[in-house]
């Protein structure tokens, strides 16, 4: 069946220092979601990816869908103590999968 | 415009009581999702509903776990008979009809702990 690969499992960073987390799948998505989900809270919709290559960006957000729509990423530039929590990707073909997310640590 | 809401927020059980959960979806969305999380560990899918149907329940387990989504009122999912496993924080999320494979947007979570 789908799977969802989520690397890295923790991520552990100096403020001020970039993150990024990668999101593979076994097989072709139609689109892929990223949430972030703060210690004790809940998923948050971060954004949707639809097309082959796209890049968007959030202020220091930017997120990329890859060319064969089977890996996206997410990075953020110099991060901040607001930035801690887990993030997920998750991918939609026939179902929706969700990776088993990154968690971010940041040190001030 | 509401979130998604859940009740209650937080639920202790002893063993080999029920336990419902309640999920009222965003306004004008009618797809919903069941979600478990134990500590530390990522969203297992649970089961998807639209009003008055299971659409896709691979992910529940066969005994014991039930959800429905009536045509009025909030999708509850109901655990009989629980154990200690069963302690977990679980999410609904809803997304608008005629986009089941989109975005979803989550509820605060019931934490569900099992004397």
């Amino acid at each position: 069946g789908q799977q969802v690969m989520q690397i890295p499992q923790y991520q552990h960073v100096q403020e001020g220092e970039d993150f990024t987390t990668y999101c593979n799948s076994s097989t072709t998505l139609s689109n892929i979601q990223w949430y972030k989900q703060r210690p004790g809270g809940h998923p948050v919709f971060l954004i949707q990816l639809v097309k082959s290559g796209e890049v968007k960006k959030q202020k220091r957000l930017t997120f990329q869908f890859g060319e064969a729509k089977k890996n996206s990423s997410l990075h953020i530039t110099a991060t901040q103590t607001t930035d801690v929590g887990t993030y997920f990707c998750q991918g939609g073909s026939e179902k929706l999968v969700f990776g088993k997310g990154t968690k971010l640590t940041v040190n001030p | 415009n509401a979130g998604v809401m859940q009740n209650p927020r937080h639920l202790v059980r002893r063993r080999g009581q029920e336990a419902r959960l309640r999920c009222s979806p965003m306004k004008g969305h009618s797809h919903v999702y069941w979600y478990r999380q134990l500590p530390e560990e990522g969203l297992k899918f649970m089961v998807y509903l639209q009003k008055e149907n299971i659409i896709d329940e691979s992910g529940m387990p066969k005994e014991r776990f039930s959800a429905e989504f009536p045509k009025e009122g909030p999708s509850i999912l109901r655990i009989q008979q629980v154990v200690r496993g069963d302690s977990a924080a679980y999410f609904c999320a809803s997304s608008p009809p005629g986009r089941s494979y989109n975005e979803q947007f989550f509820g605060p979570g019931t934490r569900l702990t099992v004397l």
